[in-house]
C-alpha cells in the first residue's frame, strides 16, 4: 500500500515557467510534509517543508500548498531555471511513535529547457 | 559545516559476499537513519537510531541486514550473503531529533551485487 502518491512521474517545463508537482497521502496522522531535491549521484536535499497548521509556505521561488481536507500537497517552482532540473520527492511523517519515519513518493523527474 | 558522509561511495560485491557500509552523521545529531533507494524509486526506510539505541528496525528486508551505532555517532550497515536484489543505493540521514523532523541525507553508497 503506497501511502504517498506523487504525480506526474516526469515533467518538462520551459525556462521561466511554473513547475507543479502534486502529492496525495492516506495516513491522517502525518503531520510533517517535506520536499526533497535530488541530483544524479547525490543524496536528497531538503528544499522546503510544511506542517498542517498552515495552508501555504513560501521560500524564495519554492512554494508548498497544503490541503488538509483533501489530504493533498503540492510544490510550485516559480520562474523555473535549467539548474532546477532534478528529481523531486515529496515525503511525509508523523503518527504516534513513528513520527520520525519519512515515507517518500516515487519522485518526479523535472527537466527545465533553456 | 560538514554534512553527512558515507563510504564507500560505490561497492561491487559478488553474490554471497558480506559488505559493510559506513555513515558519518553531522556532528551532534542524535538521530540517524538508513534508507534504501532502488533505481527510479523514492528512498524506503530501513532503520532508525537515537544515539546508540536502535529504536526501529522494521524496514530491514531480512535478517541478513544488520545495523549498529555503538558510540552514538558513526553507524555501519552490514549486509551478509548479498543477493542481487540487494543492489540499490543505501542512504544515511541524520537529524537533531526531538521535535525536529528534518533529516539531512548523505550522498549514498551505490551497491551492485553481481
Amino acid at each position: 500500500q503506497q501511502q504517498v502518491k506523487q504525480s506526474p512521474q516526469s515533467l518538462i517545463v520551459q525556462k521561466g515557467g511554473i513547475s507543479i508537482i502534486n502529492c496525495a497521502y492516506e495516513n491522517t496522522a502525518f503531520d510533517y510534509f517535506p520536499w526533497y531535491q535530488q541530483f544524479p549521484g547525490k543524496g536528497p536535499a531538503l528544499l522546503i517543508a510544511i506542517r498542517p497548521d498552515v495552508s501555504e509556505k513560501k521560500e524564495g521561488r519554492f512554494t508548498i500548498s497544503f490541503n488538509k481536507s483533501a489530504k493533498q500537497f503540492s510544490l510550485h517552482i516559480m520562474d523555473s531555471q535549467p539548474g532546477d532540473s532534478a528529481t523531486y520527492f515529496c515525503a511525509a511523517s508523523g503518527g504516534g511513535g513513528s513520527n520520525y519515519k519519512l515515507t517518500f513518493g516515487k519522485g518526479t523527474l523535472l527537466t527545465v529547457n533553456p | 559545516g560538514a554534512g553527512v558522509s558515507q563510504s564507500p561511495r560505490y561497492k561491487v560485491a559478488k553474490r554471497g559476499q558480506d559488505v559493510a557500509l559506513r555513515c558519518d552523521p553531522i556532528s551532534g545529531h542524535v538521530s540517524l537513519f538508513w534508507y534504501q533507494q532502488a533505481l527510479g524509486q523514492g528512498p524506503e526506510f530501513l532503520t532508525y537510531f537515537q544515539n546508540e539505541a536502535q529504536l526501529d528496525k522494521s524496514g530491514l528486508p531480512s535478517d541478513r541486514f544488520f545495523a549498529e551505532r555503538p558510540e552514538g555517532s558513526v553507524s555501519t550497515l552490514k549486509i551478509q550473503r548479498t543477493q542481487q536484489e540487494d543492489s540499490a543505493v543505501y542512504l544515511c540521514a541524520s537529524g537533531r531529533g526531538g521535535s525536529y523532523n528534518e533529516q539531512f541525507f548523505g550522498p549514498g553508497t551505490r551497491l551492485t551485487v553481481l
